[in-house]
């Protein structure tokens, strides 16, 4: 069964608002990878986190890193049609080069 | 990084034909993958393509079905055989550059199947 979880599927929001989604594991994980897909594109890597309670920033994201290295998120301020696209955690369960890829959450901006 | 160059972009197939689909690296990789990505779903993997032995294939997925080749550190082929409906989906293949880069994608694979 799917080993990362990750909400909200969808996410609709007014062009200028924020939007975060949330990535969760049962076990422990070495990192976490957060990428985005386009629609019709393919998967675009964006960051890597590995340490506990790790946050780095990317213009207007932010990825955030649990303590227990179990969950992470990742915030978008005052969305753009740019940030249009699903966006997917992903992180090695099974092995150290194999990803599983969470549910991924899909979000539309409303202009 | 890596350029990766997937082929054919997309193709629209009869039951039960075989199609394969290419990966070609710029540059020679340990690692590479292919994931199916149905519609509006995540991506699975589906193996592991190992230079010079058999994929490692994940739960759900056999080599009679998907049978893979990797006879150079950059290039691969993914076979989807005997296809049906429900093989319609995206086909990715990726790569690992090691030293803790991540995987890096190809632009994918649009199947359909009739």
């Amino acid at each position: 069964g799917q080993q990362v979880m990750q909400i909200p599927q969808y996410q609709h929001v007014q062009e200028g608002e924020d939007f975060t989604t949330y990535c969760n594991s049962s076990t422990t994980l070495s990192n976490i990878q957060w990428y985005k897909q386009r629609p019709g594109g393919h998967p675009v890597f964006l960051i890597q986190l590995v340490k506990s309670g790790e946050v780095k920033k990317q213009k207007r994201l932010t990825f955030q890193f649990g303590e227990a290295k179990k969950n992470s998120s990742l915030h978008i301020t005052a969305t753009q049609t740019t940030d249009v696209g699903t966006y997917f955690c992903a992180a090695p369960i099974f092995g150290n080069e194999k990803l599983t890829f969470g549910t991924g959450t899909r979000l539309t901006i409303i202009p | 990084s890596a350029v990766i160059s997937q082929k054919p972009s997309r193709d629209i197939c009869q039951r039960g034909t075989s199609l394969t689909i290419q990966c070609q690296v710029d540059s020679q990789v340990t690692m590479m993958f292919w994931y199916r990505q149905q519609p509006g779903q995540s991506l699975t993997l589906i193996a592991t393509a190992n230079q010079g032995s058999e994929a490692t294939y994940e739960s759900g997925f056999v080599i009679d079905k998907f049978p893979i080749s990797r006879p150079n550190l950059t290039f691969s082929t993914l076979t989807v055989s005997n296809m049906s409906p429900e093989d319609s989906s995206i086909y990715l293949c990726s790569v690992d550059l090691g030293g803790n880069q991540p995987q890096h994608f190809g632009d994918g694979t649009r199947l359909s199947i009739l």
